[in-house]
């Protein structure tokens, strides 16, 4: 059975980090692409970060660019996400994804078949 | 504002059908075989309930159905339960930029 585990979140204050981890089981990790998605309190879905199977191929949006470092240790079949210089409007429920699809052209995964339960990052002074 | 377009709630009784849109662009929805669609029940992480427009993956009933014309994607929930009471969120992958997939701001469903 395919699992995805989320921890680290917590409550911090603006300008703080936390790092979130992902553990995965039931799969070959390392086969698997991955994104971070999070959900802001009664909002919608948005793309945080994308990484390939290897770890040599990452993307940002531009909302975290800069501030978030996305990571992963298939040894330990595990994602993570560095999270810096945090703000009031990173506070959401993150949730790790596995990448599905290989979209003609560029071979970008489009859909995410497998999700985490998230964890909850709250940005408050 | 999200980049695909979806009302913000739809309603059904028991047994009935119900369809969800989800309008874009031809650079998203309307150029490429690549919508999903997911399921989130409160406090729950979303589902993957149709992906490729309109294939289901293992284990989904085959109540739900998804298609395409032009710009908008629907997603038709048949013999409606009150299980399928949960926001619905559309998903397409898209050409203009990084990272290739766009969300729609998700529809909430009410079985009455």
């Amino acid at each position: 059975e395919v699992q995805l585990v989320e921890s680290g979140g917590g409550l911090v204050q603006p300008g703080g980090s936390l790092r979130l981890s992902c553990a995965a089981s039931g799969f070959t990790f390392s086969s698997y692409e991955m994104k971070w998605v999070r959900q802001a309190p009664g909002k919608g879905l948005e793309w945080v970060s994308y990484i390939s199977s290897g770890g040599s191929t990452i993307y940002y949006a531009d909302s975290v660019k800069g501030r978030f470092t996305i990571s992963r240790d298939n040894a330990k079949n595990s994602l993570y996400l560095q999270m810096n210089s945090l703000r009031v409007e990173d506070t959401a429920i993150y949730y790790c994804a596995r990448a599905r699809g290989a979209a003609a052209g560029t071979s970008m995964p489009y859909y995410f078949d497998y999700w985490g339960q998230g964890t909850l990052v709250t940005v408050s002074s | 504002q999200s980049a695909l377009t979806q009302p913000a709630s739809v309603s059904g009784s028991p047994g009935q059908s119900i369809t969800i849109s989800c309008t874009g662009t031809s650079s998203d929805v309307g150029g490429y075989n690549y919508v999903s669609w997911y399921q989130q029940h409160p406090g729950k992480a979303p589902k993957l309930m149709i992906y490729d427009v309109s294939n289901r993956p293992s284990g989904v009933s085959n109540r739900f159905s998804g298609s395409k014309s032009g710009n908008t994607a629907s997603l038709t929930i048949s013999g409606l339960q009150a299980e399928d009471e949960a926001d619905y969120y559309c998903s397409s992958y898209t050409s203009s930029s990084t990272p290739w997939v766009v969300f729609g701001g998700g529809t909430k469903l009410t079985v009455l």
